[in-house]
């Protein structure tokens, strides 16, 4: 039962256009919701989050959005780098007794030159 | 620079065997995690740490076990190892269970 899910197992994108990665969860009682950053041969790394009682998050060249009637959020770069070709875990945070981290399955982006 | 160390990026296993994956953060956290990734599954939470000694179920705790006997070190055993466990297998802690810090891996093969 996979209560955080990414649809999108890849996605190409040109240099300089906009990356927009999408995530749909199915748990409300989720309080925060984060996007981790994984190139090969590392672990991941925290790339922005975003409280539920929020709707935007902004830093620098990557924005997240919080809709939470239709249970999704998605993550956008503008513009797209080379250098953002990795892949893109959504995660949530279950609010309740154990505050753990849900992950996706994960998005591959490729950013071509 | 915050660090979480997996002690092998490489491991090569025979079926049965009993295997141990050390891992360790310079942090000071309380909170300690293992995951494992595989392809169309994204990471999947095996146990988790919490304070020293104690330990929790993740998702898919079977056909493995954890040990913290210290604050910095969380180690993760796999009692028999099988061929269903080759995987990816990830470190990270946190401090405020929202933020980890993500060793760099290790990759377990079991023949």
């Amino acid at each position: 039962d996979q209560q955080v899910k990414q649809n999108s197992p890849s996605l190409s994108v040109q240099e300089g256009r906009i990356s927009i990665l999408n995530c749909d969860y199915t748990n409300s009682m989720f309080d925060y919701f984060l996007w981790y950053k994984k190139y090969p041969a590392e672990g991941p790394t925290f790339l922005i989050s975003i409280s539920s009682i929020k709707d935007k998050n902004e830093d620098g060249r990557f924005t997240v959005f919080l809709n939470k009637s239709a249970k999704h959020l998605s993550l956008h770069i503008v513009p797209s780098q080379p250098g953002d070709s990795a892949v893109y875990f959504c995660a949530a945070k279950d609010g309740g007794a154990t505050n753990k981290l849900i992950f996706g399955t994960g998005t591959l982006l490729a950013v071509q030159p | 620079d915050v660090k979480v160390t997996q002690s092998s990026r490489y491991l090569v296993k025979r079926t049965g065997e009993k295997v141990f994956l050390e891992c360790v953060q310079d942090m000071d956290h309380e909170n300690m995690f293992w995951y494992r990734q595989d392809p169309g599954l994204g990471l999947r939470l095996i146990y988790f740490s919490y304070d020293v000694k104690m330990k929790e179920k993740g998702d898919i705790p079977e056909g493995y076990s954890v040990s913290r006997e210290k604050k910095e070190r969380f180690s993760l055993i796999l009692e028999s190892a099988s061929t269903n466990q080759t995987s990816m297998y990830l470190c990270a802690s946190s401090r405020d269970r929202l933020i980890y810090t993500f060793g760099s891996g290790t990759r377990l093969t079991v023949v």
